[in-house]
């Protein structure tokens, strides 16, 4: 099993072009994340899907859009990129099964940079 | 809203000695707290899980507590190794579908 997958590993944008960060998890999980890990702010959750076809906003969703299209796959969009969202992007997956959260897989990350 | 502490400063500990990381929370209490193991240029990799009933978990040389007198956990690892020298984070779930994270504790173990 390759357990969660990033593309593209490294991408360098200029301000005002837009990008699709695509996930892809082999585990049958229900649960999928993406967060942004900023130095000194942790992991900051954008958006999440509960299953196929739905999606809800994080802590951070502003200038960002996703979709759930397949159970395995995840997509994060910017649509317009801006400096501001320069950072390391992780997408996640988990199993939850009624009201137990199971542990999160997380992907190598992707690398963004917009100058 | 809800807010997680870790110390922001590096561990600086010797091999063999025990390391101690703690991670504090406000308000109340969550459903249950995970830690993970970061490497560099990494994704976070998932350790241990304890729930707000349970004081105590272990895995191996792994110890994890969970005081919700005091709000805290404590994360030890015992017999430490260079190999150990990582970031660990502290994640809380509360009543949603989602994790909140502190920020990390660098942990540097030195021969």
């Amino acid at each position: 099993n390759a357990g969660v997958t990033q593309t593209p590993k490294f991408r360098v944008l200029k301000t005002g072009q837009s990008m699709t960060l695509l996930c892809a998890q082999d585990m049958n999980h229900e649960y999928m994340y993406w967060y942004r890990q900023d130095p000194g702010m942790g992991l900051r959750l954008i958006h999440y899907s509960v299953g196929e076809g739905t999606t809800a906003k994080g802590e951070v969703p502003d200038g960002y859009n996703v979709s759930r299209l397949k159970k395995q796959n995840f997509l994060l969009g910017l649509e317009s990129a801006a400096p501001s969202q320069t950072s390391v992007y992780f997408c996640a997956s988990s199993h939850n099964r009624g009201h137990l959260l199971y542990e999160q897989y997380f992907g190598p990350g992707t690398r963004l940079t917009v100058t | 809203s809800q807010k997680i502490e870790q110390n922001s400063e590096a561990l600086n500990i010797q091999e063999g000695k025990t390391a101690t990381l703690t991670c504090n929370y406000t308000n109340y209490s969550p459903a249950y707290l995970q830690w993970y193991r970061q490497d560099p240029g990494r994704g976070p990799v998932f350790l241990l899980l304890i729930r707000e009933n349970e004081k105590e978990k272990r895995k191996e040389r792994l110890k994890v507590t969970f005081d919700t007198t005091l709000k805290q956990s404590l994360f030890h690892i015992t017999a430490s190794q260079p190999a150990d020298s990582a970031t660990y984070l502290c994640a809380l779930r509360y009543n949603t579908d989602k994790l909140i994270f502190g920020t990390g504790t660098r942990l540097q173990v030195f021969p």
